[in-house]
């Protein structure tokens, strides 16, 4: 069976830095990833998706991931943080011998002024 | 545009009691699930169907059933209310096996 690990529970950064949250999985073939997002009494929403093909992908709000195989790594980045990027962040992992993703325990972002 | 909608929105319980979760979907999705969201413990998988008149456990299925009588809509049912499930629930679905979930906004349950 696959797992997701979100090695940070919290993540502190200033306005303007720049932000990269670390996801490992596991799983033995290439398995689809996913990075979401959830905001403060919200569901959560899909920022990016690898399925296959180029190992960087590009999300929505300005966010980008890379898959790396040999590290079992799909750690999304950003240039520059917002204070509207404050949320927590959730890596998850499809596999073929799953029906649903697995998900990671979250990441929570906090961005001071 | 509505998605995936998940009512109530908030409930208070009283331990005991039962009630249902609504889920609905006009995706047309196969797909859905159950989760709940406790501090610290990120996303838990309940139950999750895989097409109309097929269920299955996730991760923490006890004191939860679920059925799936048509591709729309998957309520989850507490069949006895214990302070231990208090949580935020939610219902997702997805188009085809093991991709992207779409999730609804969310159920915070209370029991008292």
């Amino acid at each position: 069976a696959q797992s997701v690990t979100q090695p940070d529970i919290h993540i502190t950064v200033s306005e303007g830095a720049s932000l990269e949250l670390r996801c490992n999985y596991s799983y033995g073939a290439t398995p689809y990833l996913f990075w979401y997002v959830q905001s403060p009494g919200q569901g959560l929403q899909l920022l990016l998706k690898y399925f296959s093909g180029d190992t960087l992908v590009q999300g929505i709000k300005g966010f980008e991931a890379e898959f790396k195989r040999s590290q079992s790594s799909f750690n999304l980045r950003k240039p520059s943080v917002h204070w509207s990027d404050a949320a927590e962040y959730f890596c998850a992992v499809g596999a073929g011998g799953s029906y649903i993703p697995t998900f990671g325990r979250g990441t929570s972002l906090i961005v001071h002024p | 545009n509505a998605g995936v909608t998940q009512t109530p929105k908030f409930q208070v319980l009283k331990t005991g009691q039962s009630m249902t979760l609504q889920c609905a979907q006009d995706m047309n999705h196969e797909y859905m699930s159950w989760y709940r969201q406790d501090p610290g413990m990120g996303l838990r998988l309940i139950h999750y169907s895989v097409g109309a008149g097929i269920t299955d456990q996730g991760e923490v299925p006890n004191g939860y059933n679920v059925s799936r009588s048509t591709t729309e809509d998957f309520p989850l049912r507490l069949l006895s209310a214990a302070p231990s499930q208090t949580s935020v629930y939610f219902c997702a679905s997805s188009p085809r096996r093991a991709t992207e979930a779409f999730f609804g906004q969310g159920t915070r349950l209370t029991v008292v």
